[in-house]
């Protein structure tokens, strides 16, 4: 049982828009920053979105990223073939003095 | 340009010990805390361990407290992870992960980037 939840899956066509939610606690994303990481099939995950909103430095402006409380949010706008993948949270958590994920949510384009 | 390559996995014995390597280059390896995560097959994503920059703290997932010892060589650019009493539960792929910041303490809002490739362990007899 994670931690941090996330919805199992998402879809969206090529252009929509998709959101990923990650809800968490006081003693995680309550507290500390949220970040992203994609996990395109067969490989490493890729550090996506970083301290709750920003983009590293070769990741399109189609992604984005929020917090607000205990919750995180990861938004894909202008949906492409290519943003099919696995997206997880993560955060320090205080109480369990490490880090946490999410689950994982398994994005689909239509 | 960073890279981290990750060796040292393979088929174990329940019980028995394995210890992974990784090996770091492009970066000023002891500005950066390092961590290992692992990805059991078809499964999410693990924080296992993560040392600081001059090995001064460690800090490890109960899964693994008091099994696993994290553990790094500045001088030669390396991690290692020494995996002791090992059951099927650690099958996983175990990725080296540069921390942001010296420290491996997230309170102060540390990012993981890059990863490793990866390398396979597997447990069973």
């Amino acid at each position: 049982q994670s931690v941090l939840t996330q919805p199992t899956s998402a879809s969206g066509t090529p252009g929509q828009r998709v959101s990923i939610s990650c809800s968490g606690s006081s003693s995680n994303i309550g507290r500390n920053v949220v970040n992203w990481y994609q996990q395109l099939p067969g490989t490493a995950p890729k550090l996506l979105i970083y301290s709750n909103n920003l983009r590293p430095s070769g990741v399109p402006d189609r992604f984005s990223g929020s917090k607000s409380g205990t919750s995180a949010s990861l938004a894909v706008s202008g949906l492409q073939s290519e943003d099919e993948a696995d997206y997880y949270c993560a955060a320090w958590d205080d109480s369990l003095n490490g880090y946490v994920f999410g689950p994982g949510t398994k994005v689909t384009v239509l | 340009e960073v890279q981290l390559v990750e060796s040292g996995g393979g088929l174990v014995q329940p019980g028995r010990s394995l210890r992974l390597s990784c090996a770091a280059t492009g970066f000023t390896f002891d500005d950066y805390a390092m961590h290992w995560v692992r990805q059991a097959p078809g499964k999410g994503l693990e924080w296992i361990s993560g040392i600081s920059w001059n090995s001064n703290t460690m800090g490890y997932a109960d899964s693994v407290k008091g099994r696993f010892t994290i553990s790094r060589d500045n001088a030669k650019n390396s991690l290692s992870l020494q995996m002791d009493s090992l059951g099927a539960e650690d099958t996983a792929l175990y990725y080296c992960v540069k921390d942001s910041r010296p420290s491996w303490f997230g309170e102060l809002g540390n990012w993981f980037d890059p990863w490793g490739q990866g390398t396979l362990v597997t447990v069973s007899s």
